[in-house]
């Protein structure tokens, strides 16, 4: 049983590109969250989500990132017009259930690096 | 304000020593509280999960204890071995019926061990 897949692990984009961060949860799993982890500090909640609902958004800066759970395929983190304080290890997780009850899975993580 | 604050912020010790590291927060409701170990440039990985009744928990040579009243936690590690180098990260989940993004993380302790 493949383990939170996240790709690419490691992204460079120039200022003003936009950048897509891809998450497969680990299988049976229905529910995922994004969090944002910047060098020396913790991880900060970004968004969850459940199939094709978005959950709870409060973590999200409320321009340029937007993130999706469609029916079929992975989650997605879309970063746009990225500026250097985006530069971050973005982090997906999943769980069976909700994360009062349930246990929760990481992937390694995506580093985007904005130049 | 819910915040999880953890020490030491960072700790080197010899091979086959033991340490403790600590966690403190002011979360509420408090709904289970749970343990990471995140090895450089990797995700994080659960070590124990405790309930507010849960005084302590072992796993392997992993030990966390719990006093709800105080709103401490300590993990304690035995006869650490090099592969025990990495950052151990608090977290505190809320207890919330409504949204699910509720997991208030430290910002870690960074153990070094040296042969």
């Amino acid at each position: 049983n493949a383990g939170v897949m996240q790709n690419p692990r490691h992204l460079v984009r120039r200022r003003g590109q936009e950048a897509r961060l891809r998450c497969s949860p680990m299988k049976g799993h229905s529910h995922v969250y994004w969090y944002r982890q910047l060098p020396e500090e913790g991880l900060k909640f970004m968004v969850y989500l459940q199939k094709e609902n978005i959950i709870d958004e409060s973590g999200m800066p409320k321009e340029r990132f937007s993130a999706e759970f469609p029916k079929e395929g992975p989650s997605i983190l879309r970063i746009q017009q990225v500026v250097r304080g985006d530069s971050a290890a973005y982090f997906c997780a999943s769980s069976r259930a909700g994360t009062s009850a349930g246990e929760l899975f990481f992937g390694e993580g995506s580093r985007l690096t904005v130049l | 304000k819910n915040q999880v604050e953890q020490s030491p912020q960072s700790l080197i010790i010899l091979e086959g020593k033991n340490c403790t590291l600590q966690c403190n927060y002011t979360v509420s409701p408090f709904s289970n509280l749970r343990w990471y170990k995140q090895d450089t440039g990797r995700g994080p990985v659960s070590l124990t999960i405790m309930t507010f009744s849960e005084n302590t928990k072992s796993n392997g040579r992993y030990t966390a204890t719990l006093d709800a009243d105080t709103k401490q936690s300590s993990l304690h590690i035995t006869a650490s071995q090099l592969s025990d180098s990495a950052s151990y990260i608090c977290v505190v989940i809320l207890n919330y019926g409504g949204s699910q993004g509720n997991l208030i993380f430290g910002k870690g302790t960074k153990l070094s061990v040296k042969p």
